[in-house]
């Protein structure tokens, strides 16, 4: 079975400051997706940035970006001039063609002023 | 475009009553996805469809929980009886290959947080 492992359950980082959030995950499948979401207290999962295994490219999305390494089996989120606005859960997750998304503990990232 | 609408967003009850949760997918989304969530861990998969047919409900303890999609819009998850181990925050998903290509992104809904006293 796949599993994912978030092993920082929490980080602080000052804003402006940059921030990396790691994620591991174990699979035996060649393709997959691989995401992170953010879960404020609200409770609402946002997607944050997505990544196609089959991509080298690592993928980025305004500040966020993501350092994949497939041999690895790794997957960190990278948040540059962290904002007040991103403090929240952070959850990697993992799925093979729309199948159940398999996530991770998360991380608990909060910001400093 | 509306995104998932998912209520009651807050329900408590007692022990051994039953609670019914409700969900409204993102229009043209077929698949369809219930998620339970216990307090500091990452949502679980319960059951997934495809249309009206459950095509993954391996995690559902079907002793207690029953979920329906009739005409493969809505979706109704049941817990009858509740126990105390049942209170967690349940979340509704829905994603479309055809809207959204081979992404495979899911869109969540703000969740139920139910607690069984």
């Amino acid at each position: 079975a796949q599993t994912v492992t978030q092993s920082q359950p929490e980080m602080s980082v000052q804003e402006a400051e940059t921030v990396t959030l790691s994620c591991t995950y174990d699979t035996s499948e060649s393709d997959y997706y691989l995401f992170w979401y953010k879960q404020p207290p609200s409770r609402q999962m946002i997607l944050v940035i997505r990544q196609e295994a089959y991509k080298q490219q690592n993928a980025t999305e305004n500040r966020f970006s993501v350092n994949f390494q497939k041999a690895a089996k790794s997957f960190s989120l990278k948040i540059s001039d962290s904002q007040l606005g991103d403090a929240a859960m952070y959850f990697c997750a993992y799925t093979e063609y729309g199948n159940k998304l398999v996530f991770g503990a998360g991380t608990i990232l909060r910001v400093k002023s | 475009e509306a995104g998932v609408v998912q209520s009651p967003r807050y329900k408590i009850i007692e022990k051994k009553q039953p609670v019914a949760f409700w969900c409204n997918p993102i229009s043209g989304h077929n698949t369809l996805y219930w998620y339970r969530q216990n307090l500091g861990q990452g949502p679980e998969l319960l059951i997934r469809y495809e249309n009206e047919e459950a095509v993954d409900d391996s995690q559902l303890p079907k002793d207690r929980f029953s979920a329906e999609r009739l005409k493969g819009v809505d979706s109704t998850l049941k817990i009858q009886p509740a126990e105390l181990g049942d209170s967690a925050v349940y979340l509704c998903a829905s994603s479309s290959i055809l809207m959204t290509g081979e992404s495979y992104e899911q869109y969540f809904g703000p969740g139920t947080r139910l607690t069984v006293t």
